[in-house]
């Protein structure tokens, strides 16, 4: 079975400051796709960033990058330059080409930017 | 550009009643999800639908059922309500082409949430 493990349950980061957030999976298949999702207090789940198991390179978007490391199944987002809007609860996800298109998720790690 | 749509927002039953959630998207997405996210639980998901007329069991299915007549709807339904079935319900579709290339392919495109209290 897929599972998908945040140890983080809570992080703060000083604005301005640089944090990242952990997250590991277990999986047998080769080919996969994986997701943070940000979850703000107005509790819309928004994507902040992808990453296919297939390319190499770590993706970025913006202020937002990854480190993803296959061997080790770790995918850990790093967030640059904190702002206040940053804060919020975020989800690690992963999805699986076989068994229906799962999506699997993350218990999630709170993270508090402080002024 | 209204995307996922969850009716309703927010919803109180009393231990035993039914009711009916309910999930449209206007994306066109083959898939259609429920999840329930609780403290601490992150998001489980409760029954997908891989197409219309076609539903499947997710890791927490029992308590629940579901139905999707239209490929624009996918309806959640508890029969008796429990207090353990008190969460946020999540609604989701998504492409179903692993390869789909774009912004959106292989994102979940998430409804805004709905909060159900069972006393």
């Amino acid at each position: 079975a897929q599972t998908v493990t945040q140890s983080q349950p809570e992080m703060s980061v000083q604005e301005a400051e640089t944090v990242t957030l952990s997250c590991t999976y277990d999986t047998s298949e080769s080919d996969y796709y994986l997701f943070w999702y940000k979850q703000p207090p107005s509790r819309q789940m928004i994507l902040v960033i992808r990453q296919e198991a297939y390319k190499q390179q770590n993706a970025t978007e913006n202020r937002f990058s990854v480190n993803f490391q296959k061997a080790a199944k770790s995918f850990s987002l790093k967030i640059s330059d904190s702002q206040l809007g940053d804060a919020a609860m975020y989800f690690c996800a992963y999805r699986t080409r076989s068994t229906g298109n799962q999506f699997y998720f993350g218990t999630g790690t709170s993270l508090t930017v402080i002024p | 550009n209204a995307g996922v749509t969850q009716t309703p927002k927010f919803r109180v039953l009393k231990t035993g009643q039914s009711m009916t959630l309910l999930c449209a998207q206007d994306m066109n997405h083959e898939y259609m999800y429920w999840y329930r996210q609780d403290p601490g639980m992150g998001l489980r998901l409760i029954h997908y639908s891989v197409g219309e007329g076609t539903t499947a069991k997710g890791e927490v299915p029992d308590g629940y059922n579901v139905s999707r007549l239209k490929k624009q709807n996918f309806l959640l339904g508890l029969e008796s309500a429990a207090p353990s079935q008190t969460s946020v319900y999540f609604c989701a579709s998504s492409y179903s082409n692993p390869l789909s290339q774009g912004a959106g392919a292989n994102v979940l495109t998430f409804g805004a949430g709905s909060r159900l209290t069972v006393l």
